[in-house]
């Protein structure tokens, strides 16, 4: 089974500059998931889609931040224009249920990591 | 809201040695997971966990609900085991159901 796929694995940036990124989540996977990782801390949701529809958005910074998933399967995050507190690993994830619950599990992909000078 | 903490925050230790990971969270929880983030790579869900005891190679999880306490153990450490452990509680908090731990950043040296 292929895991979630998310393109590119780095990039740098200068600060005002924009930067977009791609996540295919696993084949039938309804649930996709767009993490903020910041060093040092644990994963941030910043936005879950269920199907092509948002589920939750309320920590994305939608001033600058925006994600899209319009057919229901891939997902692109974009970010116009970054800032430097923006640098951390954008995590996808997906998951084939609404909510992760016991008996069920969340998977991750291999995340993009962003540096923004 | 569900408080997820983790210690040690950094753990360096000898190749060979029992490595204990500890979680603790505030709010009763359905199950928790154990994650593992590796330098460059991406998040590794590695157990999870309602209740009792799981064990897969040199790595056992534990979990007492009761408590509110879980544990990630390494026996026979080995250098590839340097990586970010995250705990992940799954209570209900958030649309994903997942309230994170913010990590152990584990160093086996040979």
């Amino acid at each position: 089974e292929a895991g979630v796929a998310q393109s590119p694995r780095y990039k740098i940036i200068e600060k005002r500059q924009s930067v977009a990124f791609w996540c295919n989540p696993i084949s039938g996977h309804a649930t996709l998931y767009w993490y903020q990782q910041i060093l040092g801390q644990g994963p941030k949701l910043l936005i879950q889609f269920q199907n092509n529809g948002v589920v939750d958005d309320s920590q994305l910074p939608k001033d600058r931040f925006s994600a899209e998933r319009l057919k229901g399967v891939d997902s692109t995050l974009k970010i116009q224009p970054a800032k430097l507190e923006d640098s951390a690993v954008y995590l996808c994830a997906s998951s084939s249920f609404l909510r992760v619950r016991s008996g069920n599990t969340i998977y991750f992909g291999e995340g993009s990591w962003l540096t923004v000078v | 809201k569900n408080e997820v903490e983790q210690s040690p925050q950094n753990l360096t230790a000898q190749e060979g040695e029992f490595i204990t990971i500890n979680c603790s969270y505030s709010v009763g929880i359905s199950a928790l997971h154990w994650l593992q983030q590796h330098p460059g790579g991406g998040i590794v869900s590695l157990f999870m966990l309602s209740s009792g005891k799981k064990k897969h190679g040199r790595l056992i999880a534990t979990i007492n609900i009761q408590e509110k306490h879980s544990s990630l153990h390494i026996t026979a450490s080995h250098p590839r085991d340097s990586a970010v452990y995250i705990c992940a509680a799954i209570s209900g908090g958030g649309a994903d159901g997942l309230t994170f731990g913010k990590g152990t950043h584990l160093i086996i040296q040979p």
